[in-house]
């Protein structure tokens, strides 16, 4: 299967910046994906990184390494309406690259 | 369609009973993905569809389960003979070429 491990839960403050890590084994070229999902809700897409760097959208920004298996997505300026989990789904292959890892919980407090 | 469309919103089920679950993806879109998530959990994923090519059941974890896919449209999944450890919200999400995957709503399943 796929290995793909991110911290289970976080917490941070209000206004602060948080880092959500995701390490993966699995292999692909398509690119990787981070979903934000509220309690109750669906999953919406944030972002998708098919080259290594740094990807950076308004207050959210995402880093891939290929060859290191690695990711981060980066919230800035936290609100309380980032408490949500945060799911990254690794490169695959066509049609392979949504499969899901385990999701992070962040809470925002005030 | 403008979304992702998922029916029902909420099923109750007796254990044993079947129940089908029905899944409108978005127009165009050629893949076609259902997941199970039960209450605190990630997304388990379930079977993939793409075009007219043969389905990914990978991710089906029983011979209980299966889905069906006419063409790029319509999605069935079907739960045999129900049991409790089957109580989750089954997603659906449809992407263009595996693109971004849309989600619906999800059915909120509860096998009593």
């Amino acid at each position: 299967g796929q290995n793909i491990d991110q911290p289970t839960e976080m917490t941070a403050t209000e206004g602060a910046i948080v880092q959500i890590n995701c390490t993966y084994q699995t292999s692909g070229f398509n690119g990787l994906f981070w979903y934000q999902q509220h309690a109750g809700e669906a999953p919406t897409f944030l972002s998708y990184n098919v080259l290594d760097g740094l990807e950076e959208k308004g207050r959210f920004s995402s880093f891939l390494s290929r060859s290191k298996g690695y990711s981060y997505l980066l919230l800035k300026e936290l609100q309380m309406k980032d408490s949500a989990s945060y799911l990254c789904a690794p490169p695959g292959n066509y049609g392979q690259n949504f499969v899901f890892g385990p999701g992070t919980r962040l809470s925002v407090l005030p | 369609g403008a979304g992702v469309s998922q029916s029902p919103s909420n099923k109750v089920t007796e254990k044993g009973k079947d129940v089908e679950l029905r899944c409108d993806p978005i127009s165009g879109h050629t893949a076609l993905y259902w997941y199970r998530q039960r209450l605190g959990q990630g997304l388990e994923f379930l079977i993939y569809f793409q075009g007219n090519s043969a389905p990914d059941k990978s991710g089906l974890p029983s011979d209980r389960f299966s889905a069906e896919r006419t063409g790029e449209s319509v999605s069935t999944l079907t739960i045999q003979r129900t049991q409790q450890e089957d109580s989750a919200v089954y997603l659906c999400a449809s992407s263009l070429d595996g693109r971004e995957a849309f989600f619906g709503q999800g059915t909120r399943l509860t096998v009593v």
